[in-house]
């Protein structure tokens, strides 16, 4: 599986928009992106995923650069409620395949 | 539907004893799975299930058994408690079939303090 590498922590202002980075530059070919975030002491929560064409659905827009070696989460107006960690994994998209998590980039959205 | 949801919420053991962590889905998910998580520290897959009578282990198995004898439920136990196995506990499930992308339902998580 491809490694990803992620800044331990980011702060971001209320109401601008939060660009988390992610690189993978071992990805492969079948390789999908997701992302998911934990808001503190809750269960980890899906929010966005992509190949190789930017995705954007009601909670944020996933920009990958065109050689898949990174990709960056973007939630476009940061709300207090976004204070999470986000993590970012790389994995072939066969449903059987388990996700692995890392320490993922603690997102602190301040006022 | 209630999704993910695992029981109890909190539970304090001693040393040696025994106990079930249990979790239910009801969104017909094949795949089920737990993960324990650390202070500082990332989720860390302990064993899965893709189906009904199919179990394997993950990254952290020792000190741990599961079983899958129906689609909706997936226990965890705990065949006797060390203090090394104070975590969280979370169980997450999926659609596997149709084969579909790695979204990950997880559940509200339980605390496990072991003294």
């Amino acid at each position: 599986d491809a490694k990803t590498t992620q800044p331990t922590s980011m702060d971001c202002a209320e109401g601008r928009a939060a660009n988390l980075p992610c690189n993978h530059s071992t990805i492969s070919g079948n390789e999908y992106v997701y992302w998911y975030r934990q808001i503190h002491s809750q269960g980890p929560q899906y929010i966005i995923h992509g190949l190789k064409n930017n995705e954007t659905n009601e909670m944020a827009s996933l920009i990958i650069t065109e050689d898949r070696k990174s990709s960056t989460l973007i939630l476009p107006h940061a709300t207090l409620r976004d204070t999470a960690v986000y993590y970012c994994i790389v994995r072939v998209d066969d449903g059987a395949n388990n996700l692995f998590f890392g320490t993922g980039t603690r997102l602190t959205v301040i006022p | 539907n209630a999704g993910v949801t695992q029981t109890p919420k909190f539970q304090v053991l001693k040393t040696g004893q025994s106990m079930t962590l249990q979790c239910a889905q009801d969104m017909n998910h094949e795949y089920m799975s737990w993960y324990r998580q650390d202070p500082g520290m990332g989720l860390r897959l302990i064993h899965y299930s893709v189906g009904a009578g199919i179990t394997d282990q993950g990254e952290v198995p020792n000190g741990y058994n599961v079983s899958r004898s129906t689609t909706e439920d997936f226990p965890l136990r705990l065949l006797s408690a060390a203090p090394s196995q104070t975590s969280v506990y979370f169980c997450a499930s999926k659609r596997t079939n149709p084969p579909g992308a790695n979204v990950l339902t997880f559940g509200a998580g339980s605390r496990l303090t072991v003294l």
